[in-house]
């Protein structure tokens, strides 16, 4: 399968806790996407990269909240000092760099905050 | 900035009857108009989208819609529905140059009953 993968699909964590999710995408997209989803909503924007240069960052990325992309490929999304209201759906897309190019969804990671 | 409004956040149908999910978007600049299909635990799935060109755009499942600038409006149509097609619906939007990230709609869901 050649599509968005993401890791863990689920997390159960304490709060306070330090998670990291895992996304891989599609291997020739460059711009790579996380999104975060609660129920009832549509998915909210975070933050993307182009490559390995985190372009753009929401004001819903707190300071506990930061994602890397080393050299380009994998993404991971840290969230520090866990709370319940962090508890959500995380998506990770990948697209082309063409004008057009679509968003690819991963099935994603769901974190619950205890 | 854009912004996504979908009207119903839920519609209940008859099997073999046909559906219109509502979208309207605000926005200062040309987009592009996207649907997006999201089954129980999976992720999101293109349905459509519309770029340039004819205003009617034909996705997959059998589904359309129609963009219309004048009602900033980018509803979603179905001549005929399955049980299968129950879903959460989410309508996007993204700017056509500059900012790649897509604006998400809060979703509708489709209840398709026997």
């Amino acid at each position: 399968d050649t599509g968005v993968s993401q890791n863990p699909r689920h997390k159960i964590t304490k709060r306070g806790q330090n998670v990291t999710f895992r996304c891989d995408p599609i291997s020739e997209h460059n711009r790579l996407y996380w999104y975060r989803q609660t129920l009832g909503q549509g998915p909210e924007f975070l933050t993307y990269f182009q490559n390995e240069a985190q372009l753009e960052k929401s004001r819903l990325l707190s300071d506990r909240f930061s994602a890397e992309r080393p050299k380009g490929s994998f993404s991971t999304l840290e969230i520090q000092r866990t709370e319940q209201g962090d508890s959500a759906m995380y998506l990770c897309a990948s697209s082309s760099n063409t004008a057009t190019g679509e968003l690819f969804f991963g099935e994603g990671s769901r974190l619950t905050v205890l | 900035a854009q912004s996504v409004t979908q009207l119903d956040s839920q519609v209940p149908v008859f099997e073999e009857a046909p559906v219109e999910l509502r979208c309207n978007y605000s926005s200062s600049v040309s987009v592009y108009l996207f649907w997006y299909v999201q089954y129980p635990n999976q992720g999101l799935q293109l349905l459509l989208k519309y770029l340039s060109g004819s205003t009617l755009v034909k996705g997959i499942n059998g589904f359309e819609a129609e963009f219309n600038k004048s009602q900033t409006s980018f509803h979603l149509r179905k001549p005929s529905v399955h049980i299968s097609d129950t879903a959460e619906y989410f309508c996007a939007v993204r700017m056509d140059t500059g900012r790649r990230a897509l604006t998400f709609g809060s979703g509708t869901r489709l209840q398709v009953q026997p």
